[in-house]
């Protein structure tokens, strides 16, 4: 079956400073990577996707590639601040079985300090 | 339109009663899915609809959940003879009928079974 792996949380960084979370994916077929972040108190919102190999998916200063090779789309911001805080999930969707049910990894926690 | 939207947002009761939930789609939104958050998780799926057609149920789903979708639109879920293991946030999200069609989140209901 499908499945997602993140990295462990909560990071914590510093504002300006580099992020990387990074997540792996199983999948049956060919699916379609996504990011989504939840702000404290919010639904869990559209960061990127990407939807076939070698794509870049960005948004927000956010950026995410495809890399079929490792099975991999770790998501990067050169340089966080405050307002990023928030919870960040690795999904992917592909049709397995006919249907294109996003599957989800746990979450990565993510606290930028001033 | 404004979204997905939840309803209730909270939702306090005691063990052994029955819940409902509502959600709205965004209304040009054929596929709607039901998904389950507890603290520190990924959305967990429970259910998903094509129009009014329930395609897939989770083996997460009991026996004490159903969910309706009634003429494409809204949807429920409710649970019955609610026990403390069901306490959680139940997400709603819906997107279109397209290959690459990312899901949009309702804020979600908060369970607390007491």
């Amino acid at each position: 079956g499908n499945s997602v792996t993140q990295m462990e949380g909560p990071v914590t960084l510093s504002e300006e400073a580099f992020l990387t979370i990074n997540c792996t994916y199983t999948a049956t077929g060919y699916p379609s990577l996504f990011w989504y972040v939840q702000y404290p108190g919010e639904g869990l919102q559209l960061l990127l996707k990407a939807t076939k190999a070698d794509d870049k998916g960005s948004n927000k200063g956010f950026e995410a590639t495809y890399r079929k090779e490792t099975t991999s789309f770790h998501l990067e911001k050169g340089s966080v601040q405050v307002s990023d805080s928030a919870v960040y999930f690795c999904a992917l969707s592909d049709r397995a079985g006919g249907s294109y049910i996003p599957t989800f990894g746990r979450g990565t926690s993510l606290i930028v300090h001033p | 339109d404004t979204g997905v939207s939840q309803d209730p947002r909270h939702k306090i009761t005691k063990r052994g009663q029955n819940v409902t939930f509502r959600c709205d789609p965004i209304s040009e939104h054929n596929r709607l899915y039901w998904y389950r958050q507890t603290l520190g998780q990924g959305p967990e799926f429970l259910t998903y609809f094509q129009n009014e057609a329930q395609l897939e149920k989770s083996r997460l789903l009991s026996d004490r959940f159903s969910a309706e979708r009634p003429k494409g639109s809204f949807s429920t879920l409710e649970i019955q003879r609610t026990e403390q293991g069901d306490s959680a946030m139940y997400l709603c999200a819906s997107s279109l009928d397209r290959d690459v069609a990312e899901a949009f989140f309702g804020q979600g209901t908060r369970l607390t079974v007491v």
